[in-house]
């Protein structure tokens, strides 16, 4: 099974922050990597997936990056609608492993 | 509008049976792979089952396989998981997200989710 790892697994920032997040896999994924935002008592929402590819309708301050093994979320310029908890996920293989999460709270 | 709508949650007892629904609405349920995803309370999300379109090929979490079957019905729109021997540690929400190729197959379409709690 390929194991999931992200960093930090919290932070503090303030609105206007460029907050960046880091997801590795335990093995080569071939960009099979998405990203996910989930809001307290919300269904997660897709943001990226194939590393860097946004999804519709997702803002442009939000985005991706990396190959292999290593991946980065990075949001540009951090909104107050931003502050959640971001999942990387591996679809490369199954079983589909999801990263422990990091959670972004208001400094 | 595109929706996916997960019911039969609740409380049942360890060892325990329970069949969660997945109503899909607003696309064409029978040309999209579909899973299912928890996450008990306070925790991260865990990949549970993998169904493809036609329902010919199948995944499972080593954590659920042999207690979990994933189906579903084309002609009505439905994706099922039955769930059986349950327990404690299967108490979570239970969500059904849609894989496309659009996204190349990330979960882009999820429902609200479902609680099953698995407590005597």
């Amino acid at each position: 099974d390929i194991q999931m790892t992200q960093s930090p697994s919290s932070l503090s920032a303030s609105v206007g922050d460029r907050v960046t997040i880091t997801c590795r896999a335990s093995q080569g994924i071939s960009n099979s990597l998405a990203w996910y935002q989930q809001k307290p008592g919300k269904a997660p929402k897709l943001l990226l997936y194939a590393a860097s590819r946004l999804e519709s309708g997702v803002p442009s301050r939000f985005s991706g990056s990396g190959s292999g093994t290593d991946y980065t979320l990075t949001i540009s310029s951090l909104q107050p609608e931003d502050f959640a908890t971001y999942y990387c996920q591996q679809y490369y293989s199954t079983p589909f492993t999801f990263g422990p999460g990091t959670k972004v709270d208001i400094k | 509008e595109v929706q996916l709508v997960e019911s039969g949650g609740g409380l049942v007892q360890p060892g325990g049976s329970l069949r969660l629904s997945c109503a899909a609405s607003g696309f064409t349920f029978s040309s999209y792979e579909m899973n299912w995803v928890r996450q008990a309370p306070g925790k991260g999300l865990e990949w549970v089952s993998y169904i493809s379109s036609s329902g010919s090929t199948i995944y499972y979490a080593d954590s659920v396989k042999g207690r979990f079957t994933i189906s579903r019905d084309n002609a009505k729109n439905s994706l099922y998981l039955q769930m059986n021997s349950l327990r404690a540690e299967d108490t979570a929400v239970y969500y059904c997200p849609r894989a496309t190729v659009t996204t190349q197959n990330a979960f882009d379409i999820w429902g609200q989710g479902t609680m099953v709690t698995v407590s005597s």
